[in-house]
């Protein structure tokens, strides 16, 4: 079946710092692959995503790229700051199947310091 | 900017009652779901609806859980006799076509605890 398998956290660090967490995925065929984001007492929200192998999605300074010969997703951003603190999540859509289902990996909390 | 409402916020319940989640999705999409995530686990998928049945539903789904689309506005996940187990955050999500290759948008989620 399908998965996902996020780096655990939670994740801690100062004002423009680098960030990376990692994204694995296990799927049959190829799926589109998402970062969704988590702000405190919020819905999910889709930060960024990528359908193809050697996809490079980019959003508000984070950049993820579609590996499928390691089937990574890693998230990226180069100076994060205070307000990216969150929840992180990387999922996955099988679009070869009827495709209703995302499957998410267990989420990273990220915490930003000044 | 639309957005997907939930109500209530939270929720809580004593095992064996009947329980009803709303979701108000997004004024023009055609796709709905719920998810759930129990604390400290995955989010979860549970089923999807489309054109006023289900589509797709997880091993989770079982005769306990129903969704219905009561008004051409409201979806509701309805958990006829709640168990400790149930309790979680459920997500509601809808997407303007089909989910494949349509971004799904989420509400904020209702946590249900059942005692």
């Amino acid at each position: 079946g399908n998965s996902v398998t996020q780096m655990e956290g939670p994740v801690t660090l100062s004002e423009e710092a680098f960030l990376t967490i990692n994204c694995t995925y296990t799927a049959t065929g190829y799926p589109s692959l998402f970062w969704y984001v988590q702000y405190p007492g919020e819905g999910l929200q889709l930060l960024l995503k990528a359908t193809k192998a050697d996809d490079k999605g980019s959003n508000k300074g984070f950049e993820a790229t579609y590996r499928k010969e390691t089937t990574s997703f890693h998230l990226e951003k180069g100076s994060v700051q205070v307000s990216d603190s969150a929840v992180y999540f990387c999922a996955l859509n099988p679009k070869e199947t009827s495709g209703s289902r995302l499957t998410f990996g267990e989420g990273t909390q990220l915490t930003v310091n000044p | 900017e639309p957005e997907v409402t939930q109500t209530p916020s939270h929720q809580v319940t004593q095992m064996g009652q009947e329980v009803i989640l709303r979701c108000v999705p997004i004024s023009n999409h055609l796709y709905f779901y719920w998810y759930r995530q129990i604390l400290g686990q995955k989010v979860e998928f549970l089923v999807s609806f489309y054109n006023n049945e289900i589509s797709e539903k997880s091993e989770i789904f079982d005769d306990q859980f129903s969704v219905e689309r009561p008004d051409g506005s409201n979806f509701t996940l309805k958990i006829r006799s709640t168990k400790l187990e149930d309790s979680a955050m459920y997500f509601c999500a809808s997407s303007v076509g089909a989910p494949s290759y349509n971004e799904q948008f989420f509400g904020p989620g209702t946590r249900l605890t059942v005692l």
